[in-house]
């Protein structure tokens, strides 16, 4: 399968646990996004990644989450001391360039909290 | 700030007629536009494009309009098929920008 790969494809966490979401881009795609869907709506970017680079995060609040995308290894996902505001569903989209649309979507992970 | 906007939840059309759907952007920046198509359980699909330079982009069932003065841009699926039914959301960029805006999807029903 040479599509973006995401895991797990559902997540359940109690208030204040962490939660981390993977992301293994296309092949031969390099630059990868994290994009956030809240119930009934659209999805809104939150980062976007280059292998060991963090480029944009302005779409990410500013405490508790994280993202890293390693020179080995899936791009991650930190959110961490979860609250029921991060129930979502998160997914990832990749690129072989920066500006090259379309981007290609990952299947998504939902995150629940309890 | 919801710069892309899809007024209609949802819809519902017959099989083998025309489903169009519409979509309407606020940010005058924008001149590359998108629609997804989405399943449940699913990531989004991408389906067809066009670029501000064009009114106009056909990829066999699917035709894109694009408005630049109305900053409006519609999809017509024609003839439409159970298949189609899904959630289409619109979806727009700037020139060599990465960032996708998203409305918040139109929900397209088929009714054999």
């Amino acid at each position: 399968n040479a599509g973006v790969m995401q895991n797990p494809r559902h997540l359940v966490r109690r208030r204040g646990q962490e939660a981390r979401l993977r992301c293994s881009p296309m092949k031969g795609h390099s630059h990868v996004y994290w994009y956030r869907q809240l119930p009934e709506e659209g999805l809104k970017f939150m980062v976007y990644l280059q292998k060991e680079n963090i480029i944009d995060e302005s779409g990410m609040p500013k405490e508790r989450f994280s993202a890293e995308f390693p020179k080995e290894g899936p791009s991650i996902l930190r959110i961490q001391q979860v609250v029921r505001g991060d129930s979502a569903a998160y997914f990832c989209a990749s690129s072989p360039q920066q500006d090259r649309q379309p981007q290609h979507f990952g299947d998504g992970t939902r995150l629940s909290i309890l | 700030d919801q710069q892309v906007k899809q007024n209609s939840p949802s819809l519902s059309v017959q099989e083998g007629r025309i489903s169009i759907l519409n979509c309407d952007y606020t940010n005058s920046m924008f001149d590359y536009f998108l629609w997804y198509k989405k399943y449940p359980a699913e990531g989004p699909t991408f389906l067809i494009s066009i670029s501000s330079i064009k009114d106009k982009n056909e990829d066999g069932r699917f035709t894109v309009f694009l408005n630049k003065s109305a900053k409006h841009l519609s999809l017509h699926i024609v003839p439409s098929q159970p298949g189609d039914s899904a959630v289409y959301f619109c979806a727009a960029s700037r020139s060599n920008d990465y960032k996708l805006s998203f409305g918040a999807g139109t929900t397209v029903t088929v009714r054999a």
